[in-house]
This record gives C-alpha cells, sequence and structure tokens, in this order.
C-alpha cells in the first residue's frame, strides 16, 4: 500500500531563518499532495496543497514543490516567525481516496 | 470550505464500554473518512465510510471494533466499541469535498479510557 516518509522529525530554526520538510510517497498513481498544520489541541488545518499537474506552487511565505519522477514533495517556509511552531504533516492522496500521512515534523521558531 | 460538527468533542470512558462519535458535515460530500491520532503520532486512516454500504476498513482496523455507519451524504457515525486504554486517541472526521477537491478535518474527539 501507500507509504509516506517525511523528515525531518523535529527541526529547529532561528526566527526569519527558512524551513524545510521533505517527504516521499511510494505509490506513482498519487496525484494530491496537502500539508497540514497541527497546532496543541487542535484539529489539523490545511496550509497549501498541490496537485501532479503542477511542479511548485506558492502562498506567502509557504511554498510546495513536487518531482513526481523522484516521489518527493516538500514544504518551505520563509522568514519563519513563532506562530510558525507547530507539528506539519505532508499527504498523498489519489483524488482524496486513502489519504496517507506522513509521520509529522516538530517544528520549533526560536525567537 | 466544509464545516465539520464532531460531537462529542472530548469524553473520558470507562474500559468495557462503547462510545460512538457523530459527524456532520453542513453540505453533501461524496467521500467521508475516519482517522485516529493517538497521543504524539500521526493520522491513521481506519476506514471510509460509504454511504449505503458497508465501510471500507484498512489493515488492522476491524468492524466488530469500529463499527461505521453513513445513512446519508452528510451524516456518518464512528463507535468505539469494548474500549481500552489503548483506545485514548484523537478520532477525526474528515470529508473530500468536490467542490474544493481538498480534503477537511472535523475538530476531533478526545477520547480517554481509564
Amino acid at each position: 500500500g501507500e507509504n509516506v516518509e517525511q523528515h525531518p522529525s523535529t527541526l529547529s530554526v532561528q526566527e526569519g531563518d527558512s524551513a524545510v520538510i521533505k517527504c516521499t510517497y511510494s505509490d506513482s498513481a498519487s496525484n494530491y499532495f496537502p500539508w497540514y498544520k497541527q497546532e496543541l489541541g487542535k484539529r489539523p488545518q490545511l496550509i497549501i496543497d498541490i496537485r501532479s499537474n503542477v511542479g511548485e506552487k506558492k502562498d506567502q511565505r509557504i511554498a510546495v514543490t513536487l518531482n513526481k519522477t523522484a516521489k518527493h514533495f516538500s514544504l518551505h517556509i520563509t522568514e519563519t516567525q513563532p506562530e510558525d511552531s507547530a507539528v506539519y504533516f505532508c499527504a498523498a492522496s489519489k483524488g482524496g481516496f486513502k489519504t496517507i500521512f506522513g509521520a509529522g515534523t516538530r517544528l520549533f521558531v526560536k525567537a | 470550505s466544509a464545516v465539520i460538527s464532531q460531537k462529542p468533542s472530548r469524553d473520558i470512558c470507562q474500559r468495557g464500554t462503547s462510545l460512538t462519535i457523530q459527524c456532520q458535515v453542513d453540505s453533501q460530500v461524496t467521500m467521508m473518512f475516519w482517522y485516529r491520532q493517538q497521543p504524539g503520532q500521526s493520522l491513521t486512516l481506519i476506514a471510509t465510510a460509504n454511504q449505503g454500504s458497508e465501510a471500507t476498513y484498512e489493515s488492522g482496523f476491524v468492524i466488530d471494533k469500529f463499527p461505521i455507519s453513513r445513512p446519508n451524504l452528510t451524516f456518518s457515525t464512528l463507535t468505539v466499541s469494548n474500549m481500552s486504554p489503548e483506545d485514548s486517541s484523537i478520532y477525526l472526521c474528515s470529508v473530500w469535498t468536490d467542490s474544493g477537491n481538498t480534503i477537511y478535518f472535523g475538530e476531533g474527539s478526545w477520547l480517554t479510557v481509564v
């Protein structure tokens, strides 16, 4: 079945620096790749997503890249702020069917 | 985006009992799913709730333990049966919205089994 690997498990950056989280997926039929941010005690919130017909997508300080050939996708957060501290999950899906999540990355942004 | 309401939001349950979690969506959705998130862990798909038919369970999850109903396109329930402390988790309802072509989560049901 589909497997999604996510690295690193923990990431600590200084405020203002960039943070990069990387994921790989196993099922080449996956065509939708969302990223979620989960703050303590809250549900996962969709922050950005990318579909297989696009290589890169940006929304303000957040960008996601997708390499279909290598089955890699990455989340880039620039100019990090303390409020970016949370757990981030990548996921892979086939049109919304059976979305599988990575193990999560705990991001700490130090002021 | 879809508005997804889950009840209960939190509960403390005695071992050996069962609890039913409800998920209500404010619009008709094709796909509804149930996830479990154990403390400090990622989200694991329990099953896909199929409207009008039996749910499709993932490996490691069985209907006797996690019976699911989906009587229509806006509502589903998940029952956690014969609970043990290992069932202490967050249970999340999620939906795939055809309009937005994306996945949203309910606020989750925090269950503690004592």
